[in-house]
């Protein structure tokens, strides 16, 4: 099983709501990650987790709230979000990189949350 | 962090064979040169990786001359299903202790437009 599911697919919200995009791997991956991608443009990494804990966070405003329960489970919450912050929202999952890396170490991505911020 | 250049388009015509060159100039000994093909509002999907020479699969192959500093998707017999945006991706490994997570730094990728 190489699948990392997302949900909800859509989600639209006010910029006084408060809503979560889940993601989920049971590939046993010890290392997952959230990015964002605008339209027309590549995807950019916001946070990267290994073993549960925060490694990568790239200056990503505090509105963006990661969040990773549990090696199989990572949340992506959201507050006061601004309507440029519409965009579809990737998680990706892949081993942890051990010495050096070996072609398993590859990232697999979810189908993504399109968000719309209104 | 390496960075990658791709052509920004290709077009092409169905049943062609598509080679998409990427140049990698600052490549790192350690480092792997993945492949994602990309759908419009889909995750990008995993192609191709390798690290040296030719590596072929079911769907692509990938040719990397010696050097590594180049490297070259070949998708044979294209369909209009192939019509995508595809990224090449290199190292670009962070450490922390013993254990390392990817950083990947999309580049602008290539936009395939197969024609019938």
């Amino acid at each position: 099983d190489t699948e990392v599911t997302q949900t909800p697919k859509h989600l639209v919200m006010g910029m006084t709501n408060k809503k979560s995009l889940k993601c989920e791997q049971h590939m046993g991956h010890r290392a997952m990650y959230w990015y964002k991608q605008k339209a027309k443009k590549p995807p950019e990494l916001m946070f990267v987790y290994s073993y549960e804990k925060l490694s990568i966070n790239e200056s990503v405003p505090s509105r963006f709230s990661p969040e990773c329960p549990n090696s199989s489970l990572l949340n992506l919450h959201l507050h006061a979000l601004q309507p440029e912050d519409s965009a579809l929202y990737l998680c990706a999952s892949s081993q942890v990189v051990r010495g050096q890396p070996s072609s398993t170490d590859t990232q697999y991505f979810g189908p993504g949350t399109r968000l719309t911020v209104l | 962090l390496a960075k990658t250049t791709q052509p920004i388009s290709m077009d092409s015509y169905e049943g062609q064979e598509v080679n998409i060159t990427c140049s990698h100039n600052n490549i790192a000994t350690n480092d792997y040169i993945t492949w994602y093909q990309q759908f419009p509002s889909q995750g990008p999907r995993f192609i191709i990786q390798g690290y040296k020479t030719k590596v072929t699969n079911e769907v692509a192959s990938l040719f990397i001359p010696a050097d590594r500093k180049s490297s070259t998707l070949s998708l044979p017999r294209v369909s209009l299903s192939d019509t995508a945006v595809y990224y090449c991706l290199v190292g670009d490994i962070l450490y922390t202790g013993t254990s390392g997570t990817y950083k990947y730094i999309f580049g602008t990728g290539t936009r395939l437009k197969v024609l019938a």
